[in-house]
């Protein structure tokens, strides 16, 4: 069965600190890759998803970034942490079938980021 | 501009009645409709989805009803049991635009009372 881990769990950063959350999936092989923020009182937003190794689409312009070095693996990372940035992050997978990515979407335990 | 709407923030319902969770959406374009359940400091986890060629899926106690002309759908759960208290998603996908993206609504907390 399929598995998706993030960490940390919780992290708290200063302002103008680096980031740096990591995913990973186990049990599938070329899964889609995204990354939610989940803000206080607010829905999920999307702000990357990735098809392949390399290749990272953002939907929401920001002081963050994405990378996925390994089929599995996906890194969410920022350069200079915001207050703004503060929030509930979440990583989430989807197989591909027939060429085109399921719209069932799984998710992981999420990282709890509070920016002081 | 909000796509897909969840406009009840919260729910109260008697364990073994049925809970109804509704969610309605602007995007003409969604073709598929998916139902998410969360608890607190967790990730959603997956309840149900509906493609918009059908206009009823069922899975044990949980069932989704899509209404394309009114633009509406709604989870039925029978009967609620108190484990199923958590905030529930709707979220809703385009598959034509070319984006993987799921539009998400802003959740429905659901209470079921023992």
């Amino acid at each position: 069965s399929q598995t998706i881990h993030q960490w940390p769990a919780t992290l708290v950063q200063p302002v103008g600190s680096p980031l740096s959350l990591e995913c990973t999936v186990e049990g599938t092989s070329n899964p889609n890759l995204y990354w939610y923020r989940q803000a206080a009182g607010r829905g999920l937003q999307l702000l990357f998803y990735s098809v392949g190794i390399g290749q990272i689409s953002s939907e929401v312009p920001q002081n963050l970034s994405a990378s996925r070095p390994q089929d599995r693996q996906f890194i969410l990372s920022s350069k200079k942490l915001l207050l703004s940035d503060s929030g509930f992050y979440l990583c989430a997978w989807s197989a591909l079938l027939n060429g085109g990515a399921r719209a069932e979407q799984y998710f992981g335990p999420g990282t709890r980021l509070t920016v002081t | 501009d909000q796509q897909v709407k969840q406009n009840s923030p919260s729910l109260s319902v008697q364990e073994g009645r049925i809970s109804i969770l509704n969610c309605d959406y602007t995007n003409s374009m969604f073709d598929y409709f998916l139902w998410y359940k969360k608890y607190p400091a967790e990730g959603p986890t997956f309840l149900i989805s509906i493609s918009s060629i059908k206009d009823k899926n069922e899975d044990g106690r949980f069932t989704v009803f899509l209404n394309k002309s009114a633009k509406h759908l709604s989870l039925h759960i029978v009967p609620s049991q108190p484990g199923d208290s958590a905030v529930y998603f709707c979220a809703a996908r385009n598959s034509g635009a070319g984006s993987y993206q799921l539009t998400f609504g802003k959740g429905t907390k659901l209470s079921v009372i023992p």
